[in-house]
């Protein structure tokens, strides 16, 4: 399995300031992702991190609000602009290597709270 | 369009009780991967089980066990002889094989064992 970290594990922040969380997977992977977790919701995919190049957004996400970067295959970055209330959330890193099980791995999550 | 539908929000049972999770899901592709997730209260997200849609073939491991049918397209996980540590949120989720990088989620079902 891929261990997955991120930083930071939680924060409060003012609104409209902006925060940047970091992820770092133990090992070379072909796919990184950023979810975001509403309270007491269920998981909800931002965009695909691609290395070298911009992010692919879902629909409802735009790169304005969501910066992403992957600078190489185990490190990348996401960070949410313009904080407001409903911007508190969990945001989750997954990474997905490809190893012929296809397990989608997930960080332990970043709670934002925005005041 | 896809969707996961896990009907139960939240079950609690008594310890060495056995407990099923239902999970319906909805997609027009014919090839596709199922996956179930564990988030304790720690807040990681814990894989399960990845099964893709050519294989019906029940799985069982330790006291888990997962009961795919195709024809009602349902992904049911059964616990055997719970545990309070099994006391979680447990996510069904869905991702099309043809881009099985997007994984659509259930609300999930929160899962207590009482002692």
């Amino acid at each position: 399995s891929a261990v997955i970290s991120q930083k930071p594990s939680r924060d409060i922040c003012q609104r409209g300031t902006s925060l940047t969380i970091q992820c770092q997977v133990d090992s070379q992977v072909t796919m990184m992702f950023w979810y975001r977790q509403q309270p007491g919701q269920s998981l909800t995919l931002i965009a695909t991190a691609n290395q070298g190049s911009e992010a692919t957004y879902e629909s409802g996400f735009v790169i304005d609000k969501f910066p992403i970067s992957r600078p190489n295959l185990t490190f990348s970055t996401l960070t949410v602009s313009n904080l407001s209330p409903e911007d508190s959330s969990i945001y989750l890193c997954s990474a997905l290597r490809d190893g012929g099980r296809y397990e989608q791995y997930f960080g332990p999550g970043t709670r934002l709270t925005v005041t | 369009a896809q969707k996961v539908t896990q009907a139960q929000t939240e079950i609690s049972v008594v310890e060495k009780e056995d407990v099923t999770l239902d999970c319906v899901y909805e997609t027009r592709d014919t090839t596709y991967y199922l996956f179930w997730y564990k988030q304790p209260p720690s807040g990681e997200l814990v894989f399960l089980i990845r099964r893709n849609s050519f294989d019906e073939q029940n799985e069982i491991s330790g006291r888990y066990s997962w009961n795919f049918q195709k024809s009602t397209s349902s992904f049911n996980f059964t616990i055997t002889a719970s545990q309070v540590v099994d006391s979680a949120v447990y996510f069904c989720a869905l991702s099309e094989m043809r881009r099985d990088d997007k994984i659509i989620f259930g609300k999930g079902t929160r899962l207590h064992i009482l002692p």
